[in-house]
């Protein structure tokens, strides 16, 4: 069936750039997606990619894709000590009504 | 913006209580979800529907029912509480194919004594 890994924990210190790995294992996944969670709240989308690129830049987000090895990653420059968060890589089939697949989510500790 | 509602954010309920958390959406959405997050278990799905009076079961639908009787409103229901259910309970709902986003409310976490 499907599934989506990532590591559970990452920690950087300020100003240096963060990276979150994700594989996934449905070749079929059409949109992938980087959810961020804050402490008490609930999941927002940060963003997406479709599954034909391979590279997404949002200010300082870069979402990287693999097709081939089924390796999504997304890297944030300068991080700050708001990007503190859980994130979760999430992918989506388009397989009639059923919902994304989230992996068990990467905390982000950021050092000041 | 969507807007995606829970009826509290926090909750303490006694053993055996039965416990009702509302989720309401305003972008006519037709599919709706459950999710318990636990520490180091990520998101599980407990329930979806699809349609009004349709549901299916996720991973974890034990101990669990739901209701839709509206498109926008989707109910979680806990029949008899357990202190294994003390969590933190989301509720999302999602755009049609093909972008498929999902939009999640902000969490009620329930507490179980």
């Amino acid at each position: 069936g499907e599934d989506v890994e990532q590591s559970l924990f990452l920690s950087v210190r300020e100003g240096d750039s963060s990276v979150i790995n994700c594989t996934y294992t449905d070749s079929s996944s059409t949109y992938l997606y980087w959810y961020k969670q804050e402490p008490g709240a609930g999941l927002q989308l940060l963003t997406y990619i479709f599954s034909n690129m391979d590279m997404k830049q949002d200010q300082r987000l870069t979402v990287l894709l693999n097709k081939k090895d089924k390796h999504l990653s997304l890297r944030i420059a300068d991080t700050q000590t708001g990007d503190s968060a859980i994130y979760f890589c999430a992918e989506s089939t388009m397989a009639g009504n059923t919902p994304l697949v989230f992996g068990k989510g990467t905390r982000l500790s950021v050092i000041a | 913006d969507v807007k995606v509602t829970q009826s509290s954010r926090y909750l303490v309920k006694r053993t055996g209580e039965k416990v009702f958390l509302e989720c309401v959406q305003d972008m006519d959405h037709e599919n709706m979800f459950w999710y318990r997050q636990d520490p180091g278990l990520g998101l599980r799905l407990i329930y979806f529907s699809y349609d009004v009076k349709m549901k299916e079961k996720g991973d974890i639908p034990e101990g669990y029912s739901v209701s839709r009787e509206k498109k926008e409103r989707f109910s979680l229901i806990l029949e008899s509480a357990s202190t294994n259910q003390t969590s933190m309970y989301l509720c999302a709902s999602k755009d049609p194919p093909p972008v498929d986003e999902q939009y999640f409310g902000p969490g009620t976490r329930l507490t179980v004594t």
